[in-house]
């Protein structure tokens, strides 16, 4: 089974432009989760969707949305960017099914903003 | 709310001797534990997992980690590390299947040969 893939892996954009990143999850996973992961702060948790649906929601501000799509791949958009947007953005999904909440992650997207 | 405490940001030990990596958590409802290790350049990958019954979890790569519900805490074992265990890990909790996950600050283990 193919795991959770993150496109794309490396990206540098410039202060005010907007950047969107595409996570495909393990199939048959319906939830899908964002994390944005510095060296000062750690793994924050920004949404998870779960159907389509936003089910959960961290403490970003509004310049940082997502959705997801009818076959569970999710994008997540920020807008206006800033310096401190330079992080590395982490994917996860999980399977409802077996109860075991258990989260696989995709190997990130490493964003520089200049 | 849900909170999780790694106590040590960074804990080096020498190659072949045991590690424990500390955890505890904060939650008022039942809860699901999770180890996961990251190494360079990589995303997370899940050691363990505690969701109910036996306190003592088994996981890959010869990990364990105990559940202490009166002291709410998850600490991770390992009896002898090696060199491929220099890593960053990550102690993490979820109040229920549909509340998101807290992941701690992460500790870096630095296995010394």
């Amino acid at each position: 089974k193919a795991g959770v893939t993150q496109t794309p892996r490396y990206l540098i954009k410039t202060r005010g432009q907007q950047v969107t990143l595409s996570c495909s999850p393990i199939s048959g996973h319906r939830s899908v989760s964002w994390y944005q992961q510095t060296p000062g702060q750690g793994l924050q948790f920004l949404f998870e969707y779960f159907s389509e649906t936003q089910r959960n929601k961290g403490n970003f501000p509004g310049r940082f949305s997502g959705r997801q799509f009818s076959n569970s791949r999710s994008e997540m958009n920020v807008s206006t960017l800033e310096l401190g947007d330079s992080a590395l953005y982490l994917c996860a999904s999980s399977s409802s099914r077996d109860g075991t909440y258990e989260q696989y992650f995709g190997p990130g997207t490493r964003l520089t903003v200049t | 709310a849900q909170s999780v405490t790694q106590l040590d940001s960074q804990v080096p030990v020498f190659e072949e001797a045991p590690v424990e990596l500390r955890c505890n958590y904060s939650s008022s409802v039942s809860v699901y534990l999770f180890w996961y290790v990251q190494y360079p350049n990589q995303g997370l990958q899940l050691l363990l997992k505690y969701l109910s019954g036996s306190t003592l979890v088994k996981g890959i790569n010869g990990f364990e980690a105990e559940f202490n519900k009166s002291q709410t805490s998850f600490h991770l074992r390992k009896p002898s590390v090696h060199i491929s265990d220099t890593a960053e890990y990550f102690c993490a909790v979820r109040s229920g299947g549909y509340q998101k996950v807290t992941f701690g600050t992460g500790t870096k283990l630095q296995v010394i040969p």
